[in-house]
Formats: C-alpha cells, structure tokens, sequence
C-alpha cells in the first residue's frame, strides 16, 4: 500500500517568496496533520485537517496556512518566506481517531536564501 | 522550558547491547505516548504507540509509561547497527487527537 506522498522533495526559494507543500495520505486516511522539523525547535506541529476542516493549530503566524481537498489531499502555504522558515515540513496521515498512530511522508526541505 | 524533554545524545553503544532511551513531559494531560525512529533524510516512523502507564512490548522493544513520574522510556534489545537513527518521543492529550508534541529526539549509534 502506498506511504505517504510529499512532493516536491526539495525546494530553495527567496526571501518575500511565497511556497505551496502537497501531502498525499495514504489511502482512506482523512486526517492530515503538517509538522516543521528545525535542529534548534525540533518538530513542531503546524495544522491538522480533517474531512476538508481545520481542527487543530500550533503555534505559528498566519502567514502558515493549510486546505485539504475532498479526496483528503493537503497543501500547505508559506507566504512572505522568511530565512527562518528553512526546514523540514513533515506531513503525516491517520485513520480518524488516531488509534494507530500517525504515518510520515519523507518531507519537504525547504531552503530560503 | 519545553513541554517534552529529551537528551540529544549522541547514545553510543556496541552492537548487541541494549539501547535505554526516555524523555520527561510536564503536561499531565497527555495520555498518548509514542516512539518513532528517524533516519537521515526520510521522516519519522513509528515504532511503538501506548495509552497511559504500563509497559509494552514488540519484538526487541519495549515501551514503558510512569505518569505519576512524568517519565517515559524506550529499551532497544540485541542492538544493531541499522538500529542507528534518532530516536524521538512523542505524546498527546485525549482531546486533540491529532496533535501531537514531540521531544528533541536522540541520536543513536551502534557500532558493529
């Protein structure tokens, strides 16, 4: 069965830009959770969507948003890139309810110049 | 200070040794504990998933839970060198199901 699907697997782009991430859960999952990886925080949970709604949010300015599709398909947006924004973007799947934990994709590594 | 707090290592240990790894939580609301290992490059996997105090165990791992110490460990038998990665913990409240707060994570090596 297919893991999950984070595209693109790399990414460099400017200061002010703006950056769309897409997460591919694994089939029949509809929860999707986004997660920043940094060396100095760690990994930092970012949105979680469920059927299309944002249930949850950490701790982030808004210029970090998400949407997730009818076929739980999610992206997330990044806008005015700071430096500080370099890192890992992790997004993971579960069933509704969690029970069996959470499935990561390999991540998006973003680098702003 | 960090909800979650976990030592960053570098654990260094000979192959066929038992790995002890743990992290400390301040929230006494968490209930969901999990383990998961990373390796260079790829993201986190999930390697044991328990619910309150207790111990768990699979295959060469076992999971144990003190919530009256706030404490939580992971011991890793007959090690091996693919068994080196970073190894972080997890855990959530009952209420926000898919929100999950992360230690550190330590790194392992196990030399051959």
């Amino acid at each position: 069965k297919a893991g999950v699907t984070q595209t693109p697997r790399y990414l460099i782009k400017t200061r002010g830009q703006q950056v769309t991430l897409s997460c591919s859960p694994i089939s029949g999952h509809r929860s999707v959770s986004w997660y920043q990886q940094t060396p100095g925080q760690g990994l930092q949970f970012l949105f979680e969507y469920f059927s299309e709604t944002q249930r949850n949010k950490g701790n982030f300015p808004g210029r970090f948003s998400g949407r997730q599709f009818s076929n739980s398909r999610s992206e997330m947006n990044v806008s005015t890139l700071e430096l500080g924004d370099s890192a890992l973007y992790l997004c993971a799947s579960s069933l509704e309810g969690g029970g069996g934990g959470y499935t990561f994709g390999s991540g998006t590594r973003l680098t702003v110049v | 200070q960090k909800e979650v707090e976990q030592d960053p290592g570098p654990l260094s240990v000979p192959e066929g040794a038992i790995v002890s790894l743990n992290c400390t939580y301040s929230n006494s609301a968490f209930q969901y504990f999990m383990w998961y290992r990373q390796y260079s490059r790829k993201g986190p996997e999930l390697l044991m998933y328990t619910y309150s105090s207790g111990n768990k165990e699979d295959g060469r791992f076992t999971a144990q839970v003190d919530k009256s110490s706030k404490y939580i460990s992971l011991f890793i038998r007959d090690s091996q060198p693919s068994d080196s990665a970073t190894y972080l913990c997890a855990m959530r409240i009952k209420a926000a199901v898919n929100k999950l707060t992360f230690g550190g994570g330590t790194r392992v090596l196990v030399k051959p």
